[in-house]
């Protein structure tokens, strides 16, 4: 069964830094690209970033209200994906999900599992 | 970025209705657009795909249409369950972009 959770969410001042971790089981790690999304409470959601499969080198995307500051990274001998969230703000504060992203088939590049999500704070 | 763009973004409706959601897109998408359910304190799950495709163990009353610009989300009996927020989603270009979110309450 596939599983992906997150976890590092915390509460952290203006100007910090922070690293979410996702960690997947359940299917082949290296074959899927995996993202990470957020969501501010009781808004919607917006895609922060990717990082793809073997077959793609392992490269990165990312959005613009973000690419200078978070860093996405996979470690595929752990099976995780970290993001490196750095010079945060209080317009940060969501709860972030990683989500997996099939590369194959009529479903590729959605986003077919989610984890439950990690809450960040961002306040002084 | 492509915007996408939700209607309404709230309705209310009794159980056994039939329920239509509009997502448009700012420029053409083919039929490249997902639908996602929430709800409450929980991850958004995959409904449906590239337009028209039920996500596996989806129920049959959920169907998905549209093509270019203009895609439609519709329940056709509203059981107590599917009371939620329906996002649409573009991944035909970067950055993938939500819809701002139609929550469905009870009415």
């Amino acid at each position: 069964e596939v599983h992906l959770v997150e976890s590092g969410g915390a509460l952290v001042q203006p100007g910090g830094s922070l690293r979410l971790s996702c960690a997947a089981s359940g299917f082949t790690f290296s074959d899927h690209y995996i993202d990470w999304v957020r969501q501010v409470p009781g808004k919607g959601l917006e895609w922060l970033g990717r990082t793809r499969n073997k077959a793609k080198s392992y490269t990165t995307e990312y959005a613009a209200s973000v690419k200078d500051r978070f860093t996405i990274s996979r470690d595929n001998s752990k099976n995780s994906v970290y993001l490196q969230m750095n010079s945060l703000e209080v317009e940060d504060t969501a709860v972030y999900y990683c989500v997996r992203v099939p590369t194959s088939g009529s479903k590729s590049y959605y986003f077919d599992y989610w984890g439950q999500g990690t809450p960040v704070t961002v306040s002084s | 970025a492509i915007q996408l763009t939700q209607s309404p973004s709230s309705l209310s409706a009794s159980v056994g209705d039939r329920v239509t959601i509009t997502c448009r897109a700012s420029q053409g998408i083919s039929n490249i657009l997902g639908w996602y359910q929430q709800k409450p304190g929980k991850a958004p799950k995959l409904l449906i795909y590239a337009a028209f495709n039920l996500e596996s163990g989806v129920p049959s009353r959920f169907s998905g249409s549209g093509s270019g610009t203009d895609f439609t989300l519709t329940i056709s009996s509203l059981q107590p369950e599917d009371f939620a927020t329906y996002y649409c989603q573009q991944v035909n270009s970067f950055p993938v972009t939500f819809g701002g979110g139609t929550k469905v309450e009870i009415k």
